[in-house]
């Protein structure tokens, strides 16, 4: 089965400051790969998704993920982090097209100090 | 175009007691998905409904069931409620178009307490 790690429980950056967030995936093909974002009390929102193509991709709110074939990763990046930005950060990876199930890390807490 | 919405947004039940948790989406998607939040281990699936008339179990469905209304509506029931099922609710659901892994639309969540 495939898995999903967020090796960070929890990330603290300046506002201002770049931020990289990582994702791990364990699967033995090239997965469906997404970063979802959950502002506190709110539901998930998609950020940016990879399906194949171009293996840097850009999303919503100044995102970027870069999916590496070669570290099994998929890591989300922003290059200055504003306090609206302070939401914890969900990697999702899918594996199958009949039903579109997702799994999900652990999530990464990311808190934007002054 | 209200997206996906959940009924209640909170709720607090006593050990045993039954409760329906509500999902409802207007983008005419063809899947529906519930999943359970819980700190530290990310969102996992309770159950799915890949199209209208289909469900099924996903990584954690013991205790839950759940009932495809139509296309619309997908519910959650637990029966008799334990303390190990309080935890945030969501239900997802995205569109089925048979090549690509469509993003799935969260919607707010139901926050349950079971005492």
């Amino acid at each position: 089965a495939q898995s999903v790690t967020q090796p960070d429980i929890h990330i603290t950056v300046s506002e201002g400051a770049s931020l990289e967030l990582r994702c791990n995936y364990s699967y033995g093909a090239t997965p469906y790969l997404f970063w979802y974002v959950q502002s506190p009390g709110q539901g998930l929102q998609l950020l940016l998704k990879y399906f194949s193509g171009d293996t840097l991709v850009q999303g919503i709110k100044g995102f970027e993920a870069e999916f590496k074939r070669s570290q099994s990763s998929f890591n989300l990046r922003k290059p200055s982090v504003h306090w609206s930005d302070a939401a914890e950060y969900f990697c999702a990876v899918g594996i199958s097209s009949n039903d579109y199930k997702l799994s999900f890390g652990a999530g990464t807490t990311v808190t934007v100090r002054a | 175009n209200a997206g996906v919405t959940q009924t209640p947004k909170f709720q607090v039940l006593k050990t045993g007691q039954s409760m329906t948790l509500q999902c409802a989406q207007d983008m005419n998607h063809n899947s529906m998905y519930w999943y359970r939040q819980d700190p530290g281990m990310g969102l996992r699936l309770i159950y799915y409904s890949a199209s209208e008339g289909t469900t099924d179990k996903g990584e954690v469905p013991n205790g839950y069931n759940v009932s495809r209304l139509n296309k619309r509506e997908f519910s959650l029931r637990l029966e008799s409620a334990a303390p190990s099922q309080t935890s945030v609710y969501f239900c997802a659901s995205s569109e089925y178009s048979g090549r690509f892994y469509n993003e799935q639309f969260f919607g707010p969540g139901t926050r349950l307490t079971v005492l």
